[in-house]
């Protein structure tokens, strides 16, 4: 079965630290990419995404992240983080052949000041 | 700020009761999905619809059922809560097309009791 594994279930940080989430997933074919974030309180919001082309994407917030298709992995980065990046971060995969998005267990980041 | 919306955002209730998540969005989306959410577990798809008259049951068995009537509307109904439906319900929506990611509501956190 198709998966997602963030191998990080809490990461705690300060300020000023540098910034790596860890996503795997399972799936053999062509996937699409995303990452998500949930502050505390907030809905889900879309962080940034991988469709084609350059395997290193940049979202909002500084962040970026690089598809490396032979590990099967999509990891996050922050160069610096910021007591703002407080919140739940969540990787999630769409095969092409399908409209549904597969969510890891998400990884909660505590950046202290 | 999301232009999907779901209410209530909490919702107290007792065992045997019926009540329904309502799930509204305002971008013209064809495609919605239901998911649920436990801490620290993985985002689980229980529904969606990839338009009116259209719901399939996700990946995760779900006792609740949808409906979706109008394109703007996908509530969810359960006929009679038990304490084992405590959890957060996540709607989103998509367009038509593989490369997007989702829009979320803000969810509705459900306790029975």
């Amino acid at each position: 079965a198709q998966s997602v594994s963030q191998h990080n279930h809490h990461v705690i940080l300060s300020e000023a630290a540098s910034l790596e989430l860890g996503c795997n997933y399972s799936y053999g074919g062509t996937v699409n990419l995303f990452w998500y974030v949930q502050y505390p309180g907030q809905h889900l919001q879309l962080l940034l995404k991988y469709f084609s082309g350059d395997p290193l994407v940049k979202g909002i917030k500084g962040f970026e992240a690089e598809f490396i298709k032979s590990k099967f992995s999509f990891n996050l980065r922050k160069p610096s983080v910021q007591w703002s990046d407080t919140a739940e971060y969540f990787c999630a995969v769409k095969p092409l052949n399908t409209d549904k998005l597969i969510f890891g267990t998400g990884t909660r980041l505590q950046v202290f000041p | 700020e999301a232009d999907i919306y779901q209410t209530p955002r909490y919702l107290v209730i007792g065992t045997g009761k019926k009540i329904t998540l309502e799930c509204s969005q305002t971008m013209g989306h064809d495609k919605m999905y239901w998911y649920q959410q436990d801490p620290g577990m993985e985002l689980h798809l229980i529904h969606y619809s990839y338009g009116v008259n259209s719901t399939e049951k996700g990946d995760l068995s779900s006792e609740s059922t949808v409906s979706r009537i109008r394109t703007e509307h996908f509530p969810l109904t359960l006929e009679s809560a038990r304490p084992s439906h405590t959890s957060q319900y996540l709607c989103a929506s998509s367009p038509t097309g593989s490369n997007y990611g989702y829009t979320f509501g803000s969810g509705t956190r459900l306790t029975v009791v």
